[in-house]
């Protein structure tokens, strides 16, 4: 296993068409998370899974995204009606966990998205 | 999670130690500093991290303060490679353990 893999790298939609994105996190990473991240910015925390169960939403989360971890192995990202502020980076991380936060966060190397 | 400040960018001939720097203030016993970097276009990529102690790896070196309220990353012999941008992020535990709180990092250019 050589990290966190996300397919596809890019994606160039219409406004208005739904989006997916999937990501592989590292064998037995049980945290998954997602963010997004804009020209110019850091990456924003969007939401993090441990196993299936999602623990955590950011306010960014808006009601056209949702995320899934349905086996607690893998997650999809989805883009519902997708307008131009979406397009951006969508970076996918995992992680162990464990009693204290020195569990380290690796990323993938991010999909990109284009609305046009 | 306590914030972070950083210089907005900084220079450094090929070669020589690249030391940046952060201050968090803030920080609360538990919390660890850690340090990613982001070249063009990629996903951030892990350098160290540490709570107390000072810590080396085979990229670089993390030097705490005594009261754990500002930190350094040493490069301690640049390419140019190590062009990017250093994000200095301190974990925090409790119910927001687990995810990072990017800041808007320094950009590092190191120069022939």
């Amino acid at each position: 296993d050589t990290g966190v893999s996300q397919d596809p790298r890019h994606k160039i939609t219409k406004r208005g068409q739904n989006v997916t994105f999937r990501c592989d996190p590292i064998s037995e990473h049980n945290r998954l998370y997602w963010y997004r991240q804009t020209l110019g910015q850091g990456p924003e925390f969007l939401t993090y899974f441990q196993n299936e169960a999602q623990l955590e939403k950011s306010r960014l989360l808006s009601d056209r995204f949702s995320a899934e971890r349905p086996k607690g192995s893998f997650s999809t990202l989805e883009i519902q009606r997708t307008e131009q502020g979406d397009s951006a980076m969508y970076l996918c991380a995992s992680s162990l966990t464990g009693a204290s936060s020195g569990n380290t966060i690796y990323f993938g190397e991010g999909s990109w998205l284009t609305v046009v | 999670d306590a914030k972070t400040t950083q210089p907005p960018s900084m220079d450094c001939a090929e070669g020589r130690a690249a030391n940046l720097p952060c201050n968090h203030s803030t920080i609360s016993g538990n919390e660890y500093v850690y340090w990613y970097r982001q070249i063009h276009s990629q996903g951030p990529q892990y350098i160290i991290h540490g709570l107390k102690n000072n810590e080396t790896n085979e990229m670089a070196s993390l030097i705490i303060t005594e009261d754990r309220k500002s930190s350094t990353l040493i490069l301690p012999h640049a390419t140019l490679r190590d062009t990017a941008v250093y994000y200095c992020i301190v974990r925090g535990g409790g119910t927001s353990y687990g995810k990072l709180t990017f800041g808007q990092g320094t950009i590092l250019t190191v120069h022939p």
